[in-house]
């Protein structure tokens, strides 16, 4: 099955500061999403973007398909970003495929 | 607008106890429906997935099973716990029939199941 391999596994950063997260993955997808894990497990999907680039605030993500990668920037960090980040695409098997996710931490 | 609800938030169970967890979705149907587990914080796992009333397809072998008695309504059981089905478990829905094309996913809130 297709692989999501996401980097780096853990970040820690001072507020203010700005991160990019990667997230490489194995086999041509029609879908890649990414979601936030705070603190007390809640996911929130925060884009829908199997290719292209979309910004929503402070975040943006940029996914180039025929390359088999995505990046989700964060600027101006705040210590309501910490989290862990995971990226979920799917292939050919229909499903939703997580990866390992990376680990945020925003110090103030 | 949809929600999902899931609970409850915390469960401790004895080894070899049953379990029931219930998900429902409100404001949308005939949704996809998923069951998710999350060990240590990473790396979510597929455990159950339905497209429909009364149709399930597992995705790992396990002691657990899952049941969809209505639309909107999924359940994930057990008839006897082992120390491994500890974890974080998620709900989660989505459109009918459009994953592949790209609609987006929803999580409930988790079940954090500590099996003692």
């Amino acid at each position: 099955g297709i692989q999501v391999e996401q980097s780096p596994p853990d970040l820690i950063l001072q507020e203010g500061a700005n991160s990019t997260l990667r997230c490489n993955f194995s086999d041509s997808v029609n879908n890649l999403q990414w979601f936030h894990q705070n603190p007390w497990g809640q996911l929130i999907n925060l884009f829908y973007i199997p290719s292209g680039t979309k910004q929503n605030g402070r975040l943006s993500a940029t996914t180039v398909a025929t390359e088999r990668y995505s990046l989700l920037y964060i600027s101006s960090s705040q210590t309501t970003d910490s989290g862990v980040y995971f990226c979920a695409v799917v292939g050919g098997a229909q499903k939703l495929v997580f990866g390992q996710g990376t680990r945020l931490t925003i110090n103030p | 607008s949809q929600t999902i609800h899931q609970w409850p938030a915390t469960l401790v169970q004895p080894v070899g106890s049953p379990l029931s967890l219930e998900c429902t979705v409100e404001g949308t149907s005939n949704p996809n429906l998923y069951w998710y587990r999350q060990a240590a914080g990473r790396g979510l796992q597929l455990l159950f997935y339905s497209v429909g009333i009364g149709q399930i397809s597992s995705e790992v072998p396990q002691n657990l099973s899952a049941s969809r008695p209505q639309d909107r309504q999924f359940i994930l059981s057990s008839k006897k716990l082992l120390l491994s089905d500890s974890g974080f478990y998620l709900c989660a829905w989505n459109l009918s029939g459009r994953q592949a094309r790209g609609e987006k996913l929803f999580f409930g809130s988790g079940t954090q199941l500590s099996v003692l």
